[in-house]
């Protein structure tokens, strides 16, 4: 099955600094990439999503690139304000023919005033 | 539009007790999903419905058992209760498979 890897576990940054989050996966069918973001003791949301076919997607301070030889995908966040601090996770696409998402472990985000 | 409802939002099981976990949407998604969330683990999936009557196991189904009798339902069956059970669960529903994932709120289950 798909095996999703994600750095750092956690990370730190200054507010207005940038905040990138690594992804790899292992199975090269795999289609579908989401990230999701949790705050403490909330259910998660999706953040943004990128498809094979694209190699990379922005939605204003947040944006996701896709190397599919490589098999990873990150996510970029510039300019991070206090309520970007959160657990994000990546998660992939099973590959063809499968309807389930792999998640990585997650990465806690805090972001210092 | 109340999404995707759970209940309960907190319980307390002993060791060999069973429960049932429900999850409702309104939203008429096909897709329906049980994950459960341990610290540091992320999210495994537990098991998993592409519509009405069809339900198939993810990563982790051992200890547990679901059923989709309707479009809307999905409960979460926990025979035997372990402690290895404990955990927060959390159940989500989408369009499609390779589109927005909407959770409930979770439910934190301990067992002792």
């Amino acid at each position: 099955g798909e095996n999703v890897e994600q750095h750092p576990s956690t990370l730190s940054v200054q507010e207005g600094d940038s905040a990138v989050i690594k992804c790899t996966y292992s199975d090269s069918a795999s289609n579908y990439f989401p990230w999701y973001k949790q705050e403490l003791g909330k259910r998660p949301q999706l953040i943004i999503d990128i498809r094979s076919n694209v190699g990379e997607k922005k939605d204003q301070r947040i944006a996701v690139t896709l190397n599919k030889t490589a098999k990873h995908f990150s996510l970029h966040i510039t300019e991070t304000q206090p309520e970007d601090s959160a657990v994000y996770f990546c998660a992939a696409s099973s590959g063809a023919g499968s309807y389930q998402l792999t998640f990585g472990k997650g990465t806690k985000l805090s972001v210092i005033p | 539009n109340a999404g995707v409802t759970q209940t309960p939002k907190f319980r307390i099981l002993k060791i060999g007790q069973s429960m049932t976990l429900q999850c409702a949407q309104d939203m008429n998604h096909n897709y329906m999903y049980w994950y459960r969330q341990d610290p540091g683990m992320g999210l495994k999936l537990i098991y998993y419905s592409v519509g009405a009557g069809i339900t198939d196991k993810g990563e982790v189904p051992n200890g547990y058992n679901v059923s989709r009798s309707t479009t809307e339902d999905f409960p979460l069956r926990l025979e035997l209760a372990a402690p290895s059970q404990t955990s927060v669960y959390f159940c989500a529903s989408s369009q499609a498979w390779d589109r927005n994932y909407t959770f409930g709120s979770g439910t934190r289950l301990t067992v002792v």
